[in-house]
């Protein structure tokens, strides 16, 4: 089955101390994206890969870390969480970024 | 920079009426605008898209139309059920040359159809 597949949905930590969400895709996607979700802000886009090695900021890059060694991996890196980054996120994907994106179930996250 | 606005910001329909959300984008340069629909606790999912060389796209009770001038555009619910209660997200990219890969979100509609 098409997917994409995130881990965890749900995680609670501590502030400082770094975690790590993964995502893969089994559909040969070149480009994957990172987004949180907050009430009232809708979808915004932390970072995207177009592809292997390429990845790019998007409108809140800030506190995130991402990496693209491999076509269908792109995992979401918190190198030192803080309360705000508390948030719903979504891992998505599409063939080449011109199209429908699939979306992963989510993580939801919480920074104490 | 980039910017999508999205309203309402929550709507109220009855069963069997129609349901407009318009969405206004600042990057003039702009070529694709999909539109997700958000069941609760669930993910996000493509209803329906449409590309800056049509005006207008249809399908069955969804249609959607853009205005390139203006730099807005807007999705129609008609015949509205129950089941369309959802937030629906409008999103603006920029693909081709000068392709960004960023792709622009609306702030949510809340759409709740009244039985």
């Amino acid at each position: 089955e098409a997917q994409v597949t995130q881990n965890p949905r749900y995680l609670i930590t501590v502030t400082g101390k770094k975690l790590t969400v993964t995502c893969s895709q089994n559909m040969n996607h070149e480009y994957m994206s990172w987004y949180r979700q907050d009430p009232g802000l809708g979808l915004r886009q932390i970072y995207y890969s177009m592809n292997v090695e390429v990845t790019d900021k998007g409108d809140v890059p800030e506190g995130y870390k991402v990496s693209r060694k491999e076509k269908r991996n792109f995992p979401l890196i918190l190198e030192s969480p803080s309360p705000n980054q508390t948030s719903l996120y979504f891992c998505a994907s599409s063939l080449s970024g011109k199209e429908k994106l699939f979306f992963g179930s989510g993580t939801q996250l919480s920074v104490l | 920079g980039e910017n999508v606005e999205q309203h309402p910001s929550t709507l109220s329909v009855q069963e069997g009426d129609s349901a407009v959300i318009k969405c206004t984008y600042s990057d003039s340069a702009s070529n694709y605008f999909p539109w997700y629909k958000q069941e609760l606790g669930k993910r996000p999912q493509l209803i329906i898209d449409i590309r800056s060389n049509v005006g207008e796209k249809k399908d069955q009770r969804i249609a959607v139309t853009l205005n390139k001038t203006a730099k807005h555009f807007s999705l129609h619910i008609t015949e509205t059920q129950p089941e369309d209660s959802a937030v629906y997200f409008c999103a603006a990219s920029r693909h081709g040359s000068g392709n960004t890969g960023k792709l622009i979100f609306g702030q949510g509609t809340t759409l709740q159809v009244k039985p």
